[in-house]
């Protein structure tokens, strides 16, 4: 069965300073893997995801995503945070066995500090 | 573009009661998905559908109930509201054509039983 960790509960990050979460997959062939934010009392919009070919990603909001096999990771990642970047992120993999379904993970909850 | 709509927002409920929770798409898309989110457990799902008249159980299917009559719709059904069915749910939709899509996600209904 295909799992996502994500080791982090919650981080806090000066406004400015870089960020990068953690997600961890465990999938027994190439995962389909995504990262969704969601802000407060919303629902959850897509930032990116990886299906094939180059292992780093562009993602909307300056978010990139690099998949590494060896690792089984799909870290998220940002140069420079922005106040309005705090949120609750989620990393999940999806399968393609005719349904889509998705695994998440428990979510990482970003929190920026002036 | 209206997306995923979920209605209620919130609900408030009393032990025993039921009730349905609404989710309708105009985009199309084949597949849908309900999701129950937790604090610290991420998303959970609940039932999908991969088409009209098809739906099948995810992780935590039990005390609901779904059905899918039409393309758009995809309503969620609690027919004895318990304590544990305290949540928020979210419904979500994607498209099979041209490969795995990101699935689209609504903004949430917020239920209390009490």
């Amino acid at each position: 069965a295909q799992s996502v960790t994500q080791p982090d509960i919650h981080i806090t990050v000066s406004e400015g300073a870089s960020l990068e979460l953690r997600c961890n997959y465990s999938y027994g062939a190439t995962p389909y893997l995504f990262w969704y934010v969601q802000s407060p009392g919303q629902g959850l919009q897509l930032l990116l995801k990886y299906f094939s070919g180059d292992t780093l990603v562009q993602g909307i909001k300056g978010f990139e995503a690099e998949f590494k096999r060896s690792q089984s990771s799909f870290n998220l990642r940002k140069p420079s945070v922005h106040w309005s970047d705090a949120a609750e992120y989620f990393c999940a993999v999806g399968r393609l066995f005719g349904n889509e379904k998705l695994t998440f993970g428990t979510g990482t909850r970003l929190t920026i500090i002036p | 573009n209206a997306g995923v709509t979920q209605t209620p927002k919130f609900r408030i409920l009393k032990i025993g009661q039921s009730m349905t929770l609404q989710c309708t798409q105009d985009m199309n898309h084949n597949y849908m998905y309900w999701y129950r989110q937790d604090p610290g457990m991420g998303l959970k799902l609940i039932y999908y559908s991969v088409g009209a008249g098809i739906t099948d159980k995810g992780e935590v299917p039990n005390g609901y109930n779904v059905s899918r009559s039409t393309t758009e719709d995809f309503p969620l059904r609690l027919e004895l509201a318990a304590p544990s069915q305290t949540s928020v749910y979210f419904c979500a939709s994607t498209d099979t054509g041209g490969g795995y899509q990101p699935q689209h996600f609504g903004d949430g209904t917020r239920l209390s039983i009490l």
